[in-house]
């Protein structure tokens, strides 16, 4: 099946303990991407990736790391979590730049105490 | 710059009766627009996408949007709303010179009353 995972789809953590969430699809994609979600602000894109070893800053990328080291995989990296990072977190995949219909992960939700 | 402006936060129909959820961009270019809906405590599904072919886009449910460039607006509609319509629906735009960035509006959120 045709899908875009991420793990853990649930974490509660505490300010500045580094985590990860792993982000992997199967539908040989170029491009990826990564956005949170808060009430009001619609999703925001984070980072994208137009391919492996290729990636730009979106709108809110303070905070955040990414790396695309394989096409499939695109982990998202909080070095010092703090708690204005708790928020829902979509990773997302299409087959290529300019043609960026997406398809998205389940969601992550974060929690950073 | 791209932005995307959603007239309403939340919008409120009777069953049966039509919906219109506004979106207004901006972009420097010919950009991609769509709409994506989201169901309670669920992901993002693609309900259409405009990509310079026909401006009367048609999408699954029922759904439609206009792309107007005169008033680059790209409204969403559906003549008779159903129940299982009630969810957030994002107008999404992105272009090359954005440099591929993605840009969503705010959201709006249609409650649907029997």
């Amino acid at each position: 099946e045709a899908q875009v995972t991420q793990n853990p789809r649930y974490l509660i953590t505490v300010t500045g303990k580094k985590l990860t969430v792993t982000c992997s699809q199967n539908m040989n994609h170029e491009y990826m991407s990564w956005y949170r979600q808060d009430p009001g602000l619609g999703l925001r894109q984070i980072y994208y990736s137009m391919n492996v070893e290729v990636t730009d800053k979106g709108d809110v990328p303070e905070g955040y790391k990414v790396s695309r080291k394989e096409k499939r995989n695109f982990p998202l990296i909080l070095e010092s979590p703090s708690p204005n990072q708790t928020s829902l977190y979509f990773c997302a995949s299409s087959p290529a730049a300019g043609t960026p219909e997406q398809f998205f992960g389940p969601g992550t939700r974060l929690t950073v105490l | 710059a791209q932005s995307v402006t959603q007239l309403d936060s939340h919008v409120s129909v009777s069953e049966g009766t039509p919906v219109l959820l506004r979106c207004n961009y901006s972009s420097s270019y010919s950009p991609s627009l769509f709409w994506y809906v989201q169901h309670p405590n669920k992901g993002l599904q693609l309900l259409l996408k405009y990509t310079s072919a026909a401006t009367l886009v048609k999408g699954i449910n029922g759904f439609e949007a206009e792309f107007k460039k005169s008033e680059t607006s790209f409204h969403l509609t559906k003549p008779s709303a159903h129940m299982s319509d009630a969810a957030e629906y994002f107008c999404v735009v992105s272009d090359r010179a954005g440099g591929f960035k993605t840009i969503f509006g705010a959201g709006t959120r249609l409650f649907v009353k029997a």
